[in-house]
């Protein structure tokens, strides 16, 4: 069985700290997908970034950067320089091992930037 | 930009009514799905379809139905509604085929039963 956790419900930092959000996960599969999704106040999860098994060479984008581990099964996220427009809900998931692009989502950790 | 709109943002309804939570999307995509939000579980798949007429249960199909006559529109049904069906739903499509395509989601339907 597939499991994703996300240890950490909340998180409260101060504008202009780095902040990162753990992701840890369990399957047998040696091939599979993992993804980040926000959610802000609005709502609707928006895709941040998918990364396969295979390629465990880090991931950065602006403020984002992504720590893919096999060893440890982690994939954690990282915002520098935290803003408030991050203030949202992430979600990390697992694709399935199966068709249809089917995810096993984390329970998500709630991040709260002050000014 | 792929578009996934929900019928309503904010829903009220009686315990024992039947509630119909509809879902488009804009992009020719196959795969559609429901999830369910709650505090601290994340999304959990409700049911799946991978095309018109054709659905599989997810994690947690018992007390609802789904329905997919035609390509954009997938609805989720509540028989009988109760309060722990109190949630906030979302709705996602994906491309199909066998590459492996991030969802997109809707803005979620938070329904209150009373």
């Amino acid at each position: 069985a597939q499991k994703v956790t996300q240890a950490q419900t909340e998180i409260s930092v101060v504008e202009k700290e780095d902040v990162t959000l753990d992701c840890v996960y369990e399957t047998r599969d040696t091939t599979y997908y993992l993804f980040w999704y926000k959610q802000p106040p609005s709502g609707e999860l928006v895709f941040l970034i998918r990364r396969n098994s295979f390629d465990e060479q880090n991931e950065i984008s602006g403020r984002y950067s992504w720590n893919f581990q096999k060893s440890t099964s982690s994939f954690n996220f990282t915002i520098t320089a935290s803003q408030v427009v991050d203030s949202a809900v992430y979600f990390c998931a697992l694709k399935r091992n199966n068709a249809g692009n089917m995810l096993t989502f984390g329970g998500g950790t709630r991040l709260m930037v002050k000014p | 930009d792929v578009k996934v709109t929900q019928s309503s943002r904010y829903l009220v309804k009686r315990t024992g009514e039947k509630v119909f939570l509809e879902c488009v999307q804009d992009m020719d995509h196959e795969n559609m799905f429901w999830y369910r939000q709650d505090p601290g579980l994340g999304l959990r798949l409700i049911y799946f379809s991978y095309d018109v007429k054709m659905k599989e249960k997810g994690d947690i199909p018992e007390g609802y139905s789904v329905s997919r006559e035609k390509k954009e529109r997938f609805s989720l049904i509540l028989e009988s509604a109760s309060t722990n069906q109190t949630s906030m739903y979302l709705c996602a499509s994906s491309p199909p085929g066998t590459g492996v395509h991030e969802q997109f989601f809707g803005p979620g339907t938070r329904l209150t039963v009373l």
